[in-house]
């Protein structure tokens, strides 16, 4: 059982929007930013958002991220083929003092 | 610039096995360094932390008091010892520079299997 809550899949057609939630607590998304992962099979995760909204350099626009409260939010706006991978949230945990992650949510482009 | 692990392989229950995470191109030393490790098919799953000078660190529940992490900024170097290794510790182990920072790098990964 994930300390953050994600849904474990998600899917839009090219050019939908799609939205991945991401569910914690006061003693971590609460009070810490959220950063969110991409993972192609078979390969090293890559961070695709950082401080709740950051985008690091070469991220397209189309990803966004978004926080309130205890939950944060990963969109991509038009839906990309090449965007089917696993996302996974992330937060440190104050209580816990752990960096924990959700499960994953797998992007599916139909 | 890379980070690269080595030392994963296979162990026998209760074994110890002893990973690093060498940089190159850049200089470890001013960043935080996380292991993080992700069982076959399951999610990515947090281990460990070291800050810059090696005064702190932090550890997930399910491994304390097995595993230690290290670092030797000379070597451009953190490691990660693992020992009373048990199925559960089967995976694929990533270090990662600054996890949650823009300047964020991850290794490709070492394979630790548990088995007899």
């Amino acid at each position: 059982q994930s300390v953050l809550t994600q849904p474990p899949s998600a899917s839009g057609t090219p050019g939908q929007r799609v939205t991945i939630s991401c569910s914690g607590s006061s003693s971590n998304i609460g009070n810490n930013p959220v950063n969110w992962y991409q993972q192609f099979p078979r390969t090293a995760p890559t961070l695709l958002m950082y401080g709740n909204n950051q985008r690091p350099s070469g991220v397209p626009e189309r990803f966004s991220g978004s926080k309130s409260g205890t939950s944060a939010s990963l969109a991509i706006g038009g839906l990309q083929s090449e965007d089917e991978a696993d996302y996974y949230c992330a937060a440190w945990d104050d209580r816990l003092n752990a960096y924990v992650f959700g499960a994953g949510t797998k992007v599916t482009v139909l | 610039v890379h980070l690269v692990e080595s030392g994963g392989g296979l162990v026998r229950p209760g074994g110890s096995l002893r990973l690093s995470c060498v940089a190159s191109g850049f200089t470890l030393g001013p960043y935080w360094v996380s292991w993080v490790r992700q069982a076959p098919g399951r999610g990515l799953e947090w281990v460990a932390n070291i800050n810059q000078d090696g005064s702190e660190k932090f550890f997930v529940d399910s491994v304390k008091g097995r595993f230690t992490i290290s670092r030797d900024n000379a070597k451009n170097s953190v490691y990660l010892q693992m020992n009373s290794l048990s199925a559960e510790d089967t995976a694929v182990y990533y270090c990662a520079r600054a996890i949650g920072i823009s300047s964020c790098l991850w290794g490709q990964g070492t394979l630790v299997t548990v088995s007899s």
